[in-house]
């Protein structure tokens, strides 16, 4: 079964820091460009960022860049998102999803950050 | 950023009848190579987004075929021939042909 899982999530203050983690499997994880997207508490959806399969491509939304940064081991099937800065407006669900036919065709279950002081 | 306008947002059902969802963009979706990135996702109550269609009119493997997509340039169209209490549940369109990825508003879909 194709899949992939999300860890990383927790509660953080204003200012702080996490690493989001995304293993895959069931499928061959260096063919694929990874995705983040998340979702605030009751609203829709937001695309944050992507990477390309060799990992030379990333692409974030506005309301992130220098303060998030993706990355990728496909050694171990593994997609990464560093958050920093955090701010309130931050807390959400993220969820890691395999691009295919540029969008999301694999989702995780989701990984919660709460920025709260 | 391409604007993505969902309508209605909020979609009162009774099961077996159809069932439609109309999404605008605020620019062409269509790309240079002539493809269109427009993508319809179901997301049921706690649950995470499912891709039901890609490319405009793509079904996902294993979604029903009561769901389809159609439209062209800025004006697209999820419908559902006959809905089920199954697809409760809010349903986004999202484009991708242009950076950055950007989703409509959602359309709430309940059983009358």
């Amino acid at each position: 079964e194709e899949q992939v899982v999300e860890s990383g999530g927790g509660l953080v203050q204003p200012g702080g820091s996490l690493r989001l983690s995304c293993k895959g499997s069931g499928f061959t994880f260096s063919d694929y460009w990874m995705s983040w997207a998340r979702q605030a508490p009751g609203k829709g959806l937001e695309w944050v960022a992507i990477i390309k399969s060799d990992g030379s491509v990333k692409m974030y939304v506005d309301s992130v860049k220098g303060r998030f940064t993706i990355s990728r081991d496909n050694a171990k099937n593994s997609v990464f998102l560093q958050v920093d800065s955090l701010r309130v407006e931050d807390t959400a669900v993220y969820y890691c999803a395999r691009d295919f036919f540029r969008s999301g065709d694999v989702w995780g279950q989701g990984t919660t950050v709460t920025v709260s002081s | 950023d391409v604007v993505m306008t969902q309508s209605p947002l909020s979609l009162p059902v009774t099961p077996g009848q159809p069932a439609s969802i109309s999404c605008r963009s605020s620019q062409s979706l269509v790309n240079s190579d002539g493809e269109t990135f427009l993508t319809w996702f179901q997301q049921r109550p706690g649950r995470s987004p499912r891709r039901l269609i890609y490319m405009v009119s793509n079904r996902d493997s294993g979604v029903p075929e009561r769901f389809s997509g159609s439209g062209s340039g800025t004006d697209f169209t999820l419908k559902i021939s006959k809905v089920e209490a199954d697809d409760v549940g809010v349903y986004y369109c999202m484009q991708s042909t242009h950076w950055p990825r950007t989703f409509g508003q959602g359309t709430k879909v309940e059983i009358k």
